[in-house]
């Protein structure tokens, strides 16, 4: 019974398309998040909801948009992607949106851009 | 905003040798720290969390690590690693009310057998 899901594991596409990753928890929680992870392994995040409300939108390019149908879904879809979209991103959740949260994450979805 | 430093990215030691990964933080406030674990094609894994009280907090699979508030830092620690061991370690902090986890740039671990 895994905790974050996303949907695909892998994903390779073409420049320019437009392409949808999924995240679900199934852990009740109100708050997900969306980091990326670059071929360096650095791990900065994107964007955070809570209870499907935008709380977190770090400086990422308007090609990226978050949606959050329900507070157990967190989609992310990208518009004409780049060659530098290409890395691994992680989808979390934690209970709440206070700092003090454990954050769990999903095991990723490695996007390769050709 | 804060930031966090990890050095010596690349650390390469064998069986029952000790591990110290240093964790430095930049934040002008009450922080929570955590250490993650990435072992090889897989999640981030919680391994430890400091929020409060006592400072030597310990983790799974015999890890610790100890929060030094006057020199910014929270150290990992595991006295006898094992092959096991081998995976990226990230450390990761945020202020109380702030769910921004600001991560380093991680230590790749690799322990010979």
């Amino acid at each position: 019974d895994t905790a974050v899901s996303q949907t695909p594991k892998y994903l390779v596409t073409q420049m320019g398309n437009d392409k949808s990753i999924k995240c679900e928890q199934n852990l009740g929680h109100d708050t997900m998040y969306w980091y990326k992870q670059d071929s360096k392994k650095f791990l900065k995040i994107m964007f955070s909801y809570n209870n499907k409300e935008l709380i977190i939108n770090e400086t990422v390019p308007n090609r990226f948009s978050p949606k959050s149908p329900d507070k157990a879904h967190l989609n992310l879809h990208i518009n004409s992607l780049e060659l530098g979209d290409s890395a691994v991103y992680f989808c979390a959740s934690s209970q709440a949106s206070g700092g003090g949260e454990t954050q769990y994450f999903g095991p990723g979805t490695r996007l390769l851009v050709l | 905003a804060q930031s966090v430093s990890q050095h010596n990215h690349h650390v390469i030691l064998s069986e029952a040798a000790s591990l110290e990964l240093g964790c430095n933080y930049s934040y002008g406030g009450t922080v929570n720290l955590f250490w993650y674990v990435q072992y090889p094609g897989q999640h981030l894994q919680l391994l430890l969390k400091y929020f409060s009280g006592d400072p030597l907090v310990k983790g799974i699979k015999g890890f610790e690590a100890e929060f030094i508030k006057s020199k910014f830092s929270f150290n990992l620690r595991k006295p006898s690693v094992q092959w096991s061991d081998t995976a990226e370690y990230f450390c990761a902090v945020n202020g109380p009310g702030n769910n921004r986890l600001a991560f380093g740039k991680g230590n790749q671990v690799v322990v010979i057998p």
